[in-house]
């Protein structure tokens, strides 16, 4: 079956400026995970749902960074007046139920922030 | 100090080898373990999940927990020159939250 896909592939944009990233879980997973992932560093969380809800957003740097998934499926994630330290690949993880321990990823959206 | 601490490497192995990629962590609410592997420009894979403490094996991976060292293992047994990716480890309480903390991964080189 199709795993959990992420739209754009790669996004470059000015500093300032406003993006949203895309995120398409696997059919049928109820959570869905954020992340940020560094250059050489391991994926940092940004905010997990379950459903519809955000259930953490602790992860969340700043209220520059907004979330949402209104239909329990795809989601974006929305990044407000972009730095340039926000450029990182962003990933994308699904799982069944509150299975956290089971989580899927797709394959990542690198943001370069100019 | 991080929650969970894995050693960056480079790790470089001749193929045939017996691999060990170790994690530490602080947190002793963590209850599930994963090793996932990521290769390069990839999102991670998961490799295997294990349960509190014990040993876990699935093919040539064994996953090892000491929840009193607070001490994770992954061993590759016959190692390949396709497990050449770096390996992360992630820990998550599954319990009144959900959030899952990874190490900063180790890379694997397996020569052939």
């Amino acid at each position: 079956g199709a795993g959990v896909s992420q739209t754009p592939s790669n996004k470059v944009t000015e500093k300032g400026k406003y993006v949203e990233l895309r995120c398409d879980p696997i059919s049928g997973h109820t959570a869905l995970y954020w992340y940020r992932q560094s250059l050489g560093q391991g994926p940092e969380f940004l905010i997990y749902f379950q459903g519809t809800g955000a259930a953490d957003d602790s992860g969340l740097p700043n209220d520059r960074f907004f979330a949402v998934r209104p239909e329990g499926s795809v989601s974006t994630l929305k990044i407000q007046r972009t730095e340039r330290g926000d450029s990182a690949v962003y990933l994308c993880a699904s799982s069944r139920g509150r299975s956290s321990y089971e989580q899927y990823f797709g394959p990542g959206t690198r943001l370069t922030v100019t | 100090q991080k929650e969970v601490e894995q050693d960056p490497g480079p790790l470089s192995v001749p193929e045939g080898a017996i691999v060990s990629l170790n994690c530490t962590y602080s947190n002793s609410a963590f209850q599930y373990f994963m090793w996932y592997r990521q290769y390069s420009r990839k999102g991670p894979e998961l490799l295997m999940y294990t349960y509190s403490s014990g040993n876990k094996e699935d093919g040539r991976f064994t996953a090892q927990v000491d929840k009193s060292s607070k001490y994770i293992s992954l061993f590759i047994r016959d190692s390949q020159p396709s497990d050449s990716a770096t390996y992360l480890c992630a820990m998550t309480p599954n319990t009144g939250g959900f959030k899952t903390i990874f190490g900063a991964g180790t890379r694997l080189f397996v020569k052939a």
